[in-house]
This record gives structure tokens, C-alpha cells and sequence, in this order.
């Protein structure tokens, strides 16, 4: 089956303690991203990557890093977490553009990870 | 500052009626218009995109409506079914893979 899994789920963790959120698709897409959905805000990208070892920072990328060793593995890592990054976060991958005609192609969400930074 | 903007935080509607969504952008430069659908639980899923080129998409019960002049798109779903009750976000791109999405409509369909 076709899909992009996030882990863990949830998340309760502390000020300042580095963790990291894994992404994993099995579509061989090219184009990978993060997501974080607030209230009021919608969905906010974090970091995006179009291939391995290419990363590039999205709307609000500070606090967060990326890497994409792989191409099916794009995890996201907060160094020292806190408070204002407790949120419900997204990964999505997609083929990228689709060209002029199709547009940029559809990209498929995780089920989200729900963190919490007390 | 947010260049895709969705107004209303919530739509109720009759089963059966037509539900409309509403979008405004800022971006004169937004090439693609998507609409994502989002259930409790899950991951947005995509449901229905329109190009710059076209003012009206159609599909099945969904068809998008897009004004360039006035920087507005409009989702309409007729009729209504209990199943669309979701949070419904625009999103738009400037001719690139990357999408700006709006805060979302949170849409529930009355029996």
C-alpha cells in the first residue's frame, strides 16, 4: 500500500530535549516535506527537499532541522525543543512538478505527529 | 504574512444543500489552486486543483470556481453528504512544486 508513515504518533517531551520525528514513503517520490498545523494558521512549511542530500528551508524553519540521506527517509530533528513548537506536524511527499499542464503533483500526507513541549 | 486566506473558520450545512467555500490570495503570482480535505486523525488528502488558465473545474460533486481578478477561489459540493464533514484547506503555488495553504474551513454537513 502506498503511503508516507510518521513516528511516533504522539509526543510529550520536555524543554530542551533534542528528539526527532521520522518520515518514511514508499513511492519513490522525489519531493518531501514538513508541515506544522496550528490554530488560525493552517499547514506552515518547515523544510522541503526535491532529492537526497537537497534540502532547503520552507516558511518557518527555525528551531528544526532536516536531513535526506535517503531517499525514502525524511526526519525531523528539533536540537533543543520548546514550548512555542508544540504543534501537529505533517510530512508529504510528492513526484514534485508535474509540469504546466498538471501543475505541482499531488502530495500525500502522514497520518501527523502530535507534539507536545512542556 | 499569510498569502492564502480562508475567512470562515467554519461552514454548517443541510444534507443535501450545496456547501460553498470561500478562498482569497494575495499572490498575483499563484499559478495552481488546490483544495486538501482533512478528517480528524489523518493526513490532508487532495481532492480537486484548477490552473491559472481555467476559471471552473469539475469533479463529480466538486467543482472549483476561480475569479484571477479578484484573487478568489470557491469550492462548491453539491450536495452535501454527512462524509464531507472535514476541515477543507486551499492551497496555491507559484508555477512550483511548493504550496502555501490557507487556515482552513472546518465543514460540517447536518443530517
Amino acid at each position: 500500500e502506498a503511503q508516507v508513515t510518521q513516528n511516533p504518533r504522539y509526543l510529550i517531551t520536555v524543554t530542551g530535549k533534542k528528539l526527532t520525528v521520522t518520515c518514511s514513503q514508499n513511492m519513490n517520490h522525489e519531493y518531501m516535506s514538513w508541515y506544522r498545523q496550528d490554530p488560525g494558521l493552517g499547514l506552515r512549511q518547515i523544510y522541503y527537499s526535491m532529492n537526497v542530500e537537497v534540502t532547503d528551508k520552507g516558511d518557518v524553519p527555525e528551531g528544526y532541522k532536516v536531513s535526506r540521506k535517503e531517499k525514502r527517509n525524511f526526519p525531523l530533528i528539533l536540537e533543543s525543543p520548546s514550548p512555542n513548537q508544540t504543534s501537529l506536524y505533517f510530512c508529504a511527499s510528492s513526484l514534485g512538478w508535474g509540469g504546466l499542464v498538471r501543475g505541482p503533483d499531488t502530495q500525500y500526507f502522514g497520518p501527523g505527529t502530535r507534539l507536545t513541549v512542556l | 504574512d499569510q498569502q492564502v486566506k480562508q475567512n470562515s473558520p467554519s461552514l454548517s450545512v443541510q444534507e443535501g444543500r450545496i456547501s460553498i467555500l470561500n478562498c482569497d490570495y494575495t499572490n498575483s503570482m499563484f499559478d495552481y489552486f488546490l483544495w486538501y480535505k482533512k478528517y480528524p486523525a489523518e493526513g490532508p488528502t487532495f481532492l480537486i486543483s484548477i490552473s491559472s488558465i481555467k476559471d471552473k473545474n469539475e469533479d463529480g460533486r466538486f467543482t472549483v470556481f476561480l475569479n484571477k481578478s479578484a484573487k478568489h477561489l470557491s469550492l462548491h459540493i453539491v450536495p452535501s453528504q454527512p462524509g464531507d464533514s472535514a476541515v477543507y484547506f486551499c492551497a496555491a503555488s507559484v508555477n512550483d512544486y511548493k504550496l502555501s495553504f490557507g487556515a482552513g474551513t472546518t465543514v460540517t454537513v447536518r443530517a
